[in-house]
């Protein structure tokens, strides 16, 4: 089946910096892969997809890069602010989604 | 447009006791996902229902988790007996069709003692 991997576990920045989080999946057939911003106590939501048709695609200060034939994508978040702390996962789906096991975001004012 | 709602959103048992878990997905999606989510993990997949049939269910431990979404909205996830090692929170997911986004609920915590 399906494996993510995702890196690094943990991310701690200043405000106004840039974040960025790198996954790595192993089934060349998936071709969709969306990102989960959670907070504690909630459930995942998503902020910004990308399908195996487009190699960039960017929502304000969110962007995401796909390499299908290096099998990794990539989350960019530019100008950080405090309420971007939380826990972000990635995740990749050719039948089912397979998720990462998410990273740490603390941005620090 | 009205959320995934699950109830309840906080669950304590000891183990070999039975619990069920509740999901009302947004209207009109017609399928349906229950997570595991243990502590410091990403999301497992248990079960994916459309409409009222299961499309994927491998990972659901079928000795002691069972689900049903019997008129293709609301959906019923049980353990019976429960184990220390199902402590995690359970997480209700909608989309209109299975290639489509999924929407989450804010998941069910359950600890087991």
């Amino acid at each position: 089946g399906e494996n993510v991997e995702q890196h690094p576990s943990t991310l701690s920045v200043q405000e106004g910096d840039s974040a960025v989080i790198k996954c790595t999946y192993s089934d060349s057939a998936s071709n969709y892969f969306p990102w989960y911003k959670q907070e504690l106590g909630k459930g995942p939501q998503l902020i910004i997809d990308i399908r195996s048709n487009v190699g960039e695609k960017k929502d304000q200060r969110i962007a995401v890069t796909l390499n299908k034939t290096a099998k990794h994508f990539s989350l960019h978040i530019t100008e950080t602010q405090p309420e971007d702390s939380a826990v972000y996962f990635c995740a990749a789906r050719y039948s089912t989604l397979t998720f990462g096991k998410g990273t740490m975001l603390l941005v620090s004012p | 447009e009205a959320g995934v709602a699950q109830s309840p959103r906080y669950k304590i048992i000891e183990k070999r006791q039975s619990v069920a878990f509740w999901c009302n997905p947004i209207s009109g999606h017609a399928t349906l996902y229950w997570y595991q989510q243990i502590l410091g993990q990403g999301p497992k997949l248990l079960i994916q229902f459309q409409n009222n049939g299961v499309v994927d269910d491998s990972q659901l431990p079928k000795d002691r988790f069972s689900a049903e979404r019997l008129k293709g909205v609301d959906s019923t996830l049980k353990i019976q007996p429960a184990k220390l090692e199902d402590s995690a929170v359970y997480l209700c997911a909608s989309s209109p069709s299975g290639l489509n986004e999924q929407y989450f609920g804010p998941g069910t915590r359950l600890t087991v003692t």
